[in-house]
């Protein structure tokens, strides 16, 4: 059973850098297998947002809205994929969520979710 | 890439059906049939309920449905039960690996 788990800082200092890591379990990344590795959020109260996905050969997607200061990149010896978002505002504020997504483009594995809080 | 749209609420009695509805564009909800639907309980993460617009995963119930016409996508609950009370959002591709969300819907059961 393919599990993920979000790990990280839950403060945050406005225009500093978010980093949190992914860490899979019950599936090896490097295997492939068509699936993407991505990051959505979630303000508090607010709908759900895609920020990218990266695959296991380092190709990475991001949304426009976000893609000047979000990076994501993997790690297949630690099994472990990661969300760089720079220069940080309370609007980044969020539950973050680590997932995977299979080829056809929709999500079929959830992490728990992490919250962090930008704030001074 | 603005967030597809979703009615903010809908209602609907035990026993009876209830539509979602979420409307993007050509580029994307009514550009491919890549479209799927989560479920939300308070405080848990999303569950997919729906994906390839018609598609059901392995345990979910065969009450949810899902379908589309151009641009707009539906997600269709039959025989509605009190579990089934939660945020539902649905998501499309948007072209170039990309992916979008709707604004998510407030199902409540009465």
């Amino acid at each position: 059973q393919v599990q993920l788990q979000e790990s990280g800082p839950g403060l945050v200092e406005p225009s500093e850098t978010l980093s949190l890591t992914c860490t899979v379990s019950g599936y090896s990344i490097s295997s492939g297998s068509g699936y993407y590795w991505g990051w959505i959020r979630q303000p508090p109260g607010k709908g759900l947002e895609w920020i990218g996905s990266i695959y296991h050969s380092g190709s990475t997607y991001y949304n426009p809205s976000l893609k000047s200061r979000v990076t994501i990149s993997i790690d297949t010896s630690k099994n472990q994929f990661s969300l760089k978002v720079s220069s940080v505002t309370a609007a980044d504020t969020a539950v973050y969520y680590c997932a995977r997504e299979p080829g056809d483009y929709y999500v079929d594995v959830w992490g728990k979710g992490t919250t962090v809080t930008v704030s001074s | 890439q603005s967030a597809l749209t979703q009615p903010a609420s809908v209602s609907g009695s035990p026993g009876q059906s209830i539509t979602i509805s979420c409307t993007g564009t050509s580029s994307d909800v009514g550009g491919y049939n890549f479209v799927s639907w989560y479920q939300q309980h308070p405080g848990k993460a999303p569950k997919l309920m729906i994906y390839d617009v018609i598609k059901r995963p392995s345990g979910v119930s065969n009450r949810f449905s899902g379908s589309k016409s151009g641009n707009t996508a539906s997600l269709t609950i039959s025989g509605l039960q009190a579990e089934d009370e939660a945020d539902f959002y649905c998501c499309s591709y948007a072209g170039s690996s990309t992916l979008i969300f709707g604004g998510g819907t407030k199902l409540t059961v009465l």
